[in-house]
């Protein structure tokens, strides 16, 4: 089957520019999360969907980052405005309860914020 | 809030020599715990995973060990070689993956 996919691979913006990442979960996989990996840190959960509902967004910086997922199968992530410290990689995993909610991750997007 | 401990955050081993990686949790709802392996410039990939109603489960050279009562486990690899070089994580989400929280990581070095 196909896995997660994500784009764009890499974006480079400078400080204060707006970006959106964008996540097409596995076919059929109802819960989607977003994570935000630091260099040299574990993911960070910032937003997890159920179909097209979120079940948690406590980790989301909400003045700058939003997030949907409006028919409960992509997903978008958007930074407005970005600052320097939300350079990182925005990886994007899903999983499904049939398949024992095991979260299989997409390749992410490296953001470097200038 | 919760959280979970992972250690060594850097371990070393000579090829053929057992590596172990442990990791402590805090909440007590967390009942699945899968291991990553993230390669470098990779995304994380799922290497073992034990589920609370288990004790251990192992999977050729990997193996996984839970003490619930302590909300600890560990990874266990064997016959350890170069190529299992990379940075491993562990997890510790709830029932749907749920409050999923990843511990720091450890950098594996297996030396030829």
């Amino acid at each position: 089957e196909a896995g997660v996919a994500q784009s764009p691979r890499y974006k480079i913006i400078e400080k204060r520019q707006s970006v959106a990442f964008w996540c097409n979960p596995i076919s059929g996989h109802a819960t989607l999360y977003w994570y935000q990996q630091i260099l040299g840190q574990g993911p960070k959960l910032l937003i997890q969907f159920q179909n097209n509902g979120v079940v948690d967004d406590s980790q989301l910086p909400k003045d700058r980052f939003s997030a949907e997922r409006l028919k409960g199968v992509d997903s978008t992530l958007k930074i407005q405005p970005a600052k320097l410290e939300d350079s990182a990689v925005y990886l994007c995993a899903s999983s499904s309860r049939l398949a024992g909610n095991t979260q299989y991750f997409g390749p992410g997007t490296r953001l470097t914020v200038l | 809030g919760e959280n979970v401990e992972q250690h060594p955050s850097t371990l070393s081993v000579q090829e053929g020599d057992s590596a172990v990686i442990k990791c402590t949790y805090s909440d007590s709802a967390s009942n699945y715990f899968p291991w990553y392996k993230q390669e470098l410039g990779k995304r994380p990939q799922l290497i073992i995973d034990i589920r609370s109603n288990v004790g251990e489960k192992k999977d050729q050279r990997i193996a996984v060990t839970l003490n619930k009562t302590a909300k600890h486990f560990s990874l266990h690899i064997t016959e350890t070689q170069p190529e299992d070089s990379a940075v491993y994580f562990c997890a510790a989400p709830r029932t749907g993956g749920f409050k999923t929280i990843f511990g720091a990581g450890t950098r594996l070095f297996v030396k030829a």
